[in-house]
């Protein structure tokens, strides 16, 4: 069965500092898709990345970048200094082929924190 | 640009009430989804669409129905609530293009407290 593991309950940092958040999937499907969400306290979920299993170039928009590794089934992200803005719940999510259509298989999530 | 609406942001409904939560997206994405979150356990999908008058059972789909008769609207119904139903209720839509590739835009969210 298809899986998202986020094995970081919640992390706290201080304002600057960098952080990752971890993701590892499961999936026999050889042609994918993962996506990154952040959950400010305002509850709606925001979509910030989507990556194929074909293309594993890093991606960077800012401060923020992603690792995509095939070989391990991780698709990590990165917040270089982060600030208190960052602080939210994070969500990563597979992509699975279902009845009529495709849905998503998602992560646990991971609380950040950002303390000033 | 996206938008996905839901029907309230907060809701207090007593036990063994019906109760109808409404999403609207106005991108004429043909799938919706409802999922709900609880602490410690993510988000689970409850029902999906793909289409107008077709409705897909998710992964949690007891005590629950839902309905779309139009393309843009999609509604989650609860018969009869139960106090186990008190959670974060969010709605998503996507395009369908035939591939896993599609994003799903989400709603604010409804925050449902049962009594």
């Amino acid at each position: 069965a298809q899986k998202v593991t986020q094995a970081q309950t919640e992390i706290s940092v201080v304002e600057k500092e960098d952080v990752t958040l971890d993701c590892v999937y499961e999936t026999r499907d050889t042609t994918y898709y993962l996506f990154w969400y952040k959950q400010p306290p305002s509850g709606e979920l925001v979509f910030l990345i989507r990556r194929n299993s074909f293309d594993e170039q890093n991606e960077i928009s800012g401060r923020y970048s992603w690792n995509f590794q095939k070989s391990t089934s991780s698709f990590n992200f990165t917040i270089t200094a982060s600030q208190v803005v960052d602080s939210a719940v994070y969500f990563c999510a597979l992509s699975e082929p279902t009845s009529g259509t495709y849905k998503y298989i998602f992560g646990t999530g991971t609380r950040l924190k950002v303390l000033a | 640009d996206v938008k996905v609406t839901q029907s309230s942001r907060y809701l207090v409904k007593r036990t063994g009430e019906k109760v109808f939560l409404e999403c609207v997206q106005d991108m004429d994405h043909e799938n919706m989804f409802w999922y709900r979150q609880d602490p410690g356990l993510g988000l689970r999908l409850i029902y999906f669409s793909y289409d107008v008058k077709m409705k897909e059972k998710g992964d949690i789909p007891e005590g629950y129905s839902v309905s779309r008769e139009k393309k843009e609207r999609f509604s989650l119904i609860l018969e009869s609530a139960s106090t186990n139903q008190t959670s974060m209720y969010l709605c998503a839509s996507s395009l369908f293009s035939g591939s896993n590739r599609e994003t799903q835009y989400f709603g604010p969210g409804t925050r449902l407290l049962v009594l």
